[in-house]
């Protein structure tokens, strides 16, 4: 069965460092999403691509956070340099259009990141 | 503007029903989903509900809407100790060009044997 996959599952790194996470996503499917999830609350969106274009990007720190996806296919989100407060999980989802009535996102295992 | 709040925890013994509540702000909400999510893993799409529909039913799923109280709620029948997990719940809207989902903190469903 197709999964969403990330890597790494685990990183510590320590404040003012530079970390840096890899998503890719389920094939052939266009529109892939990074969000934090902060221990208690729900997800929420950093950035969304279509294809290799951002088409959402409001909620991310610009100034510390990046994000690529140069062929349209895998991802990777950096935090250069990474705060006490950005320690939560790091989830990649994919889905196959950008709008569907059923725009199932798939969910991958997510990165536990741990800022010290 | 966009807000989705649910409660905290849920217990229940097995065998019972469970019922998982969900209040949203967003009036123009389109579509309502339920999320599973299993410890260290990522999340699950359960169920979703368009919001000209009162009711949607799958196996051991009941989704109820309540478009006037912007409540939404998720009933398990038979409750497993499989069920549990955390479940979120999440809109998103037609004002929105991109599919955005917008999250609860979610309910964290404990199952007793």
């Amino acid at each position: 069965e197709a999964e969403v996959a990330q890597s790494p599952r685990y990183k510590i790194t320590e404040k003012s460092q530079a970390v840096a996470f890899w998503c890719d996503p389920i094939s052939g499917h266009a529109t892939l999403y990074w969000y934090r999830q902060i221990l208690g609350q729900g997800p929420e969106l950093l950035v969304q691509f279509q294809d290799e274009s951002v088409v959402d990007d409001s909620q991310l720190p610009k100034d510390r956070f990046s994000a690529e996806r140069l062929k349209g296919v895998d991802s990777t989100l950096k935090i250069q340099p990474a705060e006490l407060g950005d320690s939560a999980m790091y989830l990649c989802a994919s889905s196959l259009v950008l709008l569907a009535a059923d725009n199932e996102q798939f969910f991958g295992p997510g990165t536990r990141l741990t800022v010290l | 503007g966009e807000d989705v709040e649910q409660s905290l925890f849920l217990s229940v013994r097995e065998g019972d029903s469970s019922v998982i509540n969900c209040t949203y702000t967003d009036s123009s909400s389109t579509y309502l989903y339920w999320y599973k999510q299993e410890p260290g893993a990522g999340l699950q799409l359960l169920t979703y509900i368009f919001s000209n529909m009162d009711m949607k039913q799958d196996q051991r799923l009941t989704v109820l809407l309540n478009k006037k109280d912007k409540h939404l709620s998720l009933r398990i029948a038979d409750t497993q100790t499989g069920d549990s997990a955390i479940y979120f719940c999440a809109e998103t809207h037609s004002s929105s060009n991109t599919g955005k989902l917008i999250f609860g903190q979610g309910t964290t469903l404990q199952v007793k044997p």
